[in-house]
């Protein structure tokens, strides 16, 4: 039940790309997007709806491929501050009332 | 506007004992949920509630976990007895809406970190 995230680590130097990818057995409704830094809460980045309906607050894009029940998180011209664990959130259900995150995936920018 | 409020901080606890932690969600959020973050793992969802009842405790280990929302506002996760296992970052998150339609944003309290000797 537990979306599979790769990689599972990925270091990066300010400026270069990244991509994120989660994958799911089950048919999704919706795929959700979140960011922890170390020692802190979990924060919103983006959700993904089945339908083709996106929803995000920071300047980073995803994708969500409903028949591969695929999502992918693209950072672009990272950032120091983009540096924590990804973790997405799959759900599945008549109306999504099943949750589950991912293990995470952990960015790390270097200077 | 404040965010969701989660008291203690820190416990340190030995097995067998009990405990309890409490959630105050941002005010007019009807869904509660409380998650259970082992150290390099994702957020485990144990409970959801929306307004003060259980939509979702499939993951909840009912005969050491209870979880209540009385009055459909603040919340308290209790644990007893504690094992070792259960050593663990548990956070509590908001968000506006119910069931029957997508989850929105979730917005995470600061977590309460437990540790059992």
């Amino acid at each position: 039940q537990q979306p599979v995230q790769s990689p599972q680590a990925v270091i990066l130097r300010e400026g270069e790309d990244a991509v994120i990818n989660c994958s799911s057995s089950k048919a999704l409704y919706s795929v959700h997007w979140y960011r922890q830094k170390h020692g802190e809460a979990p924060v919103f980045l983006m959700i993904l709806l089945k339908g083709g309906e996106q929803k995000g607050h920071e300047k980073i894009s995803a994708s969500f491929n409903e028949k591969k029940q695929q999502s992918s998180l693209y950072l672009t011209a990272s950032q120091l501050s983009y540096s924590g664990t990804y973790f997405c959130g799959t759900e599945w259900g008549n109306y999504g009332q099943n949750f589950v995150f991912g293990p995470g995936t952990r960015l790390s920018v270097l200077p | 506007e404040a965010g969701v409020a989660q008291s203690p901080r820190y416990k340190i606890i030995e097995k067998r004992q009990s405990v309890a932690f409490w959630c105050n969600p941002i005010s007019g959020h009807a869904t509660l949920y409380w998650y259970q973050q082992i150290l390099g793992q994702g957020p485990k969802l144990l409970i959801q509630f929306q307004n003060n009842g259980v939509v979702d405790d499939s993951q909840l280990p009912k005969d050491r976990f209870s979880a209540e929302r009385l009055k459909g506002v603040d919340s308290t996760l209790k644990i007893q007895p504690a094992k070792l296992e259960d050593s663990a970052v548990y956070l509590c998150a908001s968000s506006p809406f119910g069931v029957g339609r997508s989850r929105e944003t979730q917005y995470f309290g600061p977590g309460t970190r437990l540790l059992v000797l």
